[in-house]
This record gives structure tokens, sequence and C-alpha cells, in this order.
């Protein structure tokens, strides 16, 4: 089956800085990578997502890259603000029912 | 608009009884299921996966079980909770095979063994 490795596991970083959290897949037909971010007791929620056709997405602060060849996949978050702290999940999608594959995550801090 | 229902929010349970939470979602037919389970300050664990009425999939062997007796109802049981139990358990919904889209999670479940 797949397996997501996602690193780091926390991340500090100043209000105004970048922030980047690396991910890697293990089956090479996961073809869909969705990233969320978990705020403290809620549900996960959906902040960006890219499928295999496509190398890089961008929406405002946030990107997300793509190389299928190396099978790792990473999260750029820009010009942090304190909101933007929390929990953050990368996932591969794989088997006909589409089930998420979730890395371990990685517990963001920005510091004000 | 699509919606996920996930009852009950909070749940305290003691070890041995058994458990039934369910989740419903609106707004589309045919849904691929899914029941996940987080602990505390862990990752999300896929416990089950369904892709249609009465088809359940386990991805890991445990002491739960779940069924989907209706198209958008899927719901997780057991008959006799254990402390390691313990868990927030979140269910979510996706399109259909063969469509990249993405899962949507309902509010989640915390529960507590004691």
């Amino acid at each position: 089956g797949e397996n997501v490795e996602q690193h780091p596991s926390t991340l500090s970083v100043q209000e105004g800085d970048s922030a980047v959290i690396k991910c890697t897949y293990s089956d090479s037909a996961s073809n869909y990578f969705p990233w969320y971010k978990q705020e403290l007791g809620k549900r996960p929620q959906l902040i960006i997502d890219i499928r295999s056709n496509v190398g890089e997405k961008k929406d405002q602060r946030i990107a997300v890259t793509l190389n299928k060849t190396a099978k790792h996949f990473s999260l750029h978050i820009t010009e942090t603000q304190p909101e933007d702290s929390a929990v953050y999940f990368c996932a591969a999608t794989r088997g006909s029912a589409r089930q998420l594959t979730f890395g371990s995550g990685t517990q963001l801090t920005v510091l004000p | 608009s699509q919606t996920i229902h996930q009852w009950p929010a909070t749940l305290v349970q003691p070890v041995g009884s058994p458990l039934s939470l369910e989740c419903t979602v609106e707004g589309t037919s045919n849904p691929n299921l899914y029941w996940y389970r987080q602990a505390a300050g862990r990752g999300l664990q896929l416990l089950f996966y369904s892709v249609g009425i009465g088809q359940i999939s386990s991805e890991v062997p445990q002491n739960l079980s779940a069924s989907r007796p209706q198209d958008r109802q899927f719901i997780l049981s057991s008959k006799k909770l254990l402390l390691s139990d313990s868990g927030f358990y979140l269910c979510a919904w996706s399109g259909g095979t063969g469509v990249n889209t993405e899962a949507f999670f309902g509010q989640g479940t915390r529960l507590t063994v004691v």
C-alpha cells in the first residue's frame, strides 16, 4: 500500500517568514495530493491540492510543488501569519475508492 | 451543496460498552465514505472505506466494524470498547471512483473510553 512520509514534525517560524513542509510517497500510481490544515480540536480542512499532471499550483500565500519522478511534494507558505499556526497534513490518494493516506503531520507555529 | 453530519461530537464510554457513531452525507449520491481515527497528537489513520451500499473495506485489524445501510449513511460500531479505542473519529466523503476530488470531513467525534 501507499506510505506517505512528512517532514518536519514541528516547525517554528517568525511572522513574515516562509515555511516549507515536505512529503514523499511510495505508490507511483497515486495521482492526487491534497494538503489539509487542522486547528486544535477541529476537523481537517483542505487548503490546496495538486494533481499529477501539474508541477506547481499557487493560491495567494500558499503553493504546492510536485515532483512525480522523485515522488515528493511540498507545501510552501509565504509571509506567514499567527493564524497560520496549526497542524498541516499532506496526503496521497490511491486505490479505486480514492482513499487518502496521510502523512504524520507538521505542527507549524508562527511566532509574532 | 454537499454537507456531512457526524454525531455525537463527544462521547465518554466505559470499557466493554458498545459503540455506534453515525455519519450522513447530503447533496450527493454514491459517495465514497471513510472512517478515520486520530489519536492525540498523531496523524489520521484510515479505518474503513466504502464505495457503495453494503461494501465495506477494512484497512487495519481492530475492535471496530463499519456498515453502510444506505447510500449516504456510514456507521462505525463496536461490541465492546477497549481503552485503546479512545481517539478522535472522523467521517469523510469524496466523489466516486475515477475522480480526483478532495475528501470532506465531518466535525468529528471525540471518544474517551474510561
